[in-house]
């Protein structure tokens, strides 16, 4: 079974750039999360989908971060313009149920962003 | 709020020896615990979780952990250490609000484990 992939897995842009992230969950995984991992620390969680709906998205700075899920299956987060704090590795994670306490969250490779 | 303190940022251990990574919990409601193992360049994997019963989590790689309820502990262990679990170590919390934040995981700082021949 194929893991939940995620491209690019580096990217390099200059500040005030758009930049855009996707990630394909496991297959059947209804749920999917995007986390922030600034160097040296946890993940941090962005938003939550339950297929389309973005069921928690408390944690995700809108002003300049956007993201979406139209088919319940692949995602895409999106930052304009980018900041030199944006610089972190943006990780996608996907589980099987409706968040559930019991679901494990698999992760993806992450992308690694670098704002100049 | 919920939170993990991971209060060790490195453990050094010789290969064959026994690991404890420590990781503390602090949850209004009832703890769901997960262990995660991330390598360089790549994302977390999943090494085991305690959501209820037998005290003692067996999971992936040799890996175990202990609940603790009292301490509010979820101390994760191998009897024999490898040098390829050299690697970063994160303990997580789920969040146990039937609320919008249902799901949310709540990561440690993450310790870096190091395993020297």
């Amino acid at each position: 079974e194929a893991g939940v992939v995620q491209s690019p897995r580096y990217k390099i842009i200059e500040k005030k750039q758009p930049v855009a992230f996707w990630c394909n969950p496991i297959s059947g995984h209804n749920t999917l999360y995007w986390y922030l991992q600034n160097l040296g620390q946890g993940p941090e969680l962005l938003i939550r989908y339950e297929n389309e709906e973005a069921v928690d998205d408390s944690q995700l700075p809108k002003d300049r971060f956007s993201a979406e899920r139209l088919k319940g299956v692949d995602s895409t987060l999106k930052i304009q313009p980018a900041e030199l704090g944006d610089s972190a590795v943006y990780l996608c994670a996907s589980s099987s149920g409706a968040g559930a306490f019991t679901d494990t969250q698999y992760f993806g490779p992450g992308t690694r962003l670098t704002v100049l | 709020a919920q939170s993990v303190a991971q209060p060790e940022d490195q453990v050094n251990v010789a290969e064959g020896n026994p690991l404890t990574v420590k990781c503390t919990y602090s949850v209004s409601g009832n703890p769901y615990l997960f262990w995660y193992v991330q390598y360089p360049n790549r994302g977390l994997q999943f090494l085991l979780k305690y959501i209820t019963g037998d005290n003692l989590v067996k999971g992936s790689y040799g890996f175990e952990a202990e609940f603790n309820k009292s301490q509010t502990s979820f101390h994760l262990k191998k009897p024999s250490a490898l040098v390829s679990d050299s690697a970063l170590y994160f303990c997580a919390v789920r969040d146990p609000d039937r609320g919008s934040t249902l799901g949310r995981l709540y990561f440690g700082r993450g310790t870096q484990l190091t395993v020297w021949p």
